[in-house]
């Protein structure tokens, strides 16, 4: 069975770049892209990172995403109030079913 | 634009099947997987399973024999049965479209989620 395991928090101050991790294990994934959504409180998630480090449009070029190996990240760097939000880093397995990691919550304090 | 709405009863009694609709308006029907997720209170996001517009399907193997999902194309519509619901299956469960390239990437529309409670 593929999981990403994420850490359950992340915290920063406004204007700091902050990183969140998301490791794959298990059997293996699909096309080896990870994708990042970020979930706001009450509403449903939105896309943020696609590919890797792909930025859909209208994503504020604050955030990025890399991939190595089996691990990948989300960077957020001027970390803003609206930036707090739930994270959750997604993939698909080579079965073609969907697996999310388990979601970070980032707080700006 | 796409838009997608679940629609179905917010309260199911243990031991029964919880049915789930997703009506999409605007854009096409063909193309695409159509995605159940949902996400119990408090807590994080569970690929449910998802249709082809052809009518194949794919489930979560957590969910076993209890899940099931349908596509009606006339209809602009797919659903949800998940039978022998019980308390730990009380979640908001998301409809949403998943973009292809060759290959199942991300979802890229949703709907508004909503609040399914299990209880007698």
């Amino acid at each position: 069975q593929s999981v990403l395991t994420q850490p359950p928090s992340a915290s920063g101050t406004p204007g700091q770049r902050v990183t969140i991790s998301c490791s794959a294990s298990g059997s293996n994934f699909g096309n080896n892209y990870v994708y990042w959504y970020q979930q706001l409180p009450g509403a449903a998630p939105k896309l943020v990172i696609y590919r890797n480090s792909q930025r859909p449009s209208g994503v504020p070029d604050r955030f990025s995403g890399s991939k190595s190996g089996t691990s990948a990240s989300l960077a957020i760097s001027g970390l803003r109030s609206e930036d707090e939000a739930n994270y959750y880093c997604a993939a698909w397995d080579d079965s073609l079913r969907g697996v999310f990691g388990g979601g970070t919550k980032l707080t700006v304090l | 634009q796409v838009q997608l709405q679940e629609s179905g009863p917010g309260l199911v009694k243990p031991s029964e099947t919880l049915s789930l609709t997703c009506t999409v308006s605007g854009g096409s029907i063909n193309g695409f997987y159509w995605s159940w997720i949902r996400q119990p209170p408090g807590m994080g996001l569970h690929w449910i399973g998802h249709v082809y517009y052809t009518g194949s399907t794919n489930y979560n193997p957590s969910l076993g024999r209890r899940v099931a999902i349908s596509m009606d194309t006339s209809k602009r519509q797919f659903s949800l049965n998940l039978s022998s619901v019980t308390a730990a299956d009380t979640a908001v469960y998301f409809c949403a479209r998943v973009s292809l390239s060759g290959y199942p990437e991300y979802y890229d529309h949703w709907g508004q989620g909503t609040l399914v409670i299990v209880a007698s």
